[in-house]
């Protein structure tokens, strides 16, 4: 089974440009996350969605950050304009449900903002 | 707010001993505890699960302790292995959809 693909892999963009990001889950896990984690802490949920439906997004940013799940499939992150503190890895995780079920994590996207 | 807080930030230990990683949690709506594992350049992958219900639980060299009253539980690693050396993180969920909190992670080396 494949597993949560994203990409890009790494990203170097300028504060006050935009940059985005996508992923494509496993299929047919309905609930998709995207996660923020910045170097040395534990990932945060940024937005959590079910089918293409947001459950949560409640520690978005959504002045500069927004995400789009694509007929329940696909999704893409946005970030715009970065600021040098979005530098972090984006991960996307996808599970069957939210319901106890195991999120598989995709390897991220590397954000450096300069 | 940090809801789950993990201890200690980094373990060094030599191959064969049993690293020890503690967590703590103050939502009493949490009801699903889940470990991650996580190495470099790569993302987090479940290790091992517990719900309040169970106090303890065992898969192959891990363990979840867990203690619904003190609102604590911990991972041990029988025999640790280089091959363990990585980043763990413990979680906690609730909620129908599941929200998971990590905690800040531990960063676990073991010398052979």
């Amino acid at each position: 089974e494949a597993g949560v693909a994203q990409s890009p892999r790494y990203k170097i963009i300028e504060k006050r440009q935009s940059v985005a990001f996508w992923c494509n889950p496993i299929s047919g896990h309905a609930t998709l996350y995207w996660y923020q984690q910045i170097l040395g802490q534990g990932p945060k949920l940024l937005i959590q969605f079910q089918n293409n439906g947001v459950v949560d997004d409640s520690q978005l940013p959504k002045d500069r950050f927004s995400a789009e799940r694509l007929k329940g499939v696909d999704s893409t992150l946005k970030i715009q304009p970065a600021k040098l503190e979005d530098s972090a890895v984006y991960l996307c995780a996808s599970s069957l449900s939210g319901a106890g079920t195991e999120a598989f994590f995709g390897q991220g996207t590397r954000l450096t903002v300069v | 707010q940090q809801q789950v807080k993990q201890s200690p930030q980094s373990l060094i230990v030599q191959k064969g001993g049993i690293p020890i990683i503690n967590c703590a949690y103050e939502n009493t709506a949490f009801d699903y505890f889940p470990w991650y594992q996580q190495f470099p350049g790569k993302g987090p992958a479940l290790l091992i699960a517990i719900r309040p219900d169970v106090s303890e639980k065992k898969e192959g060299r891990f363990t979840i302790s867990f203690n619904k009253s003190a609102k604590q539980f911990s991972l041990h690693i029988m025999d640790s292995q280089p091959g363990d050396s990585a980043t763990y993180f413990c979680a906690a969920a609730s909620g129908g959809y599941q929200k998971v909190t990590f905690g800040t992670g531990t960063k676990l080396q073991v010398i052979p």
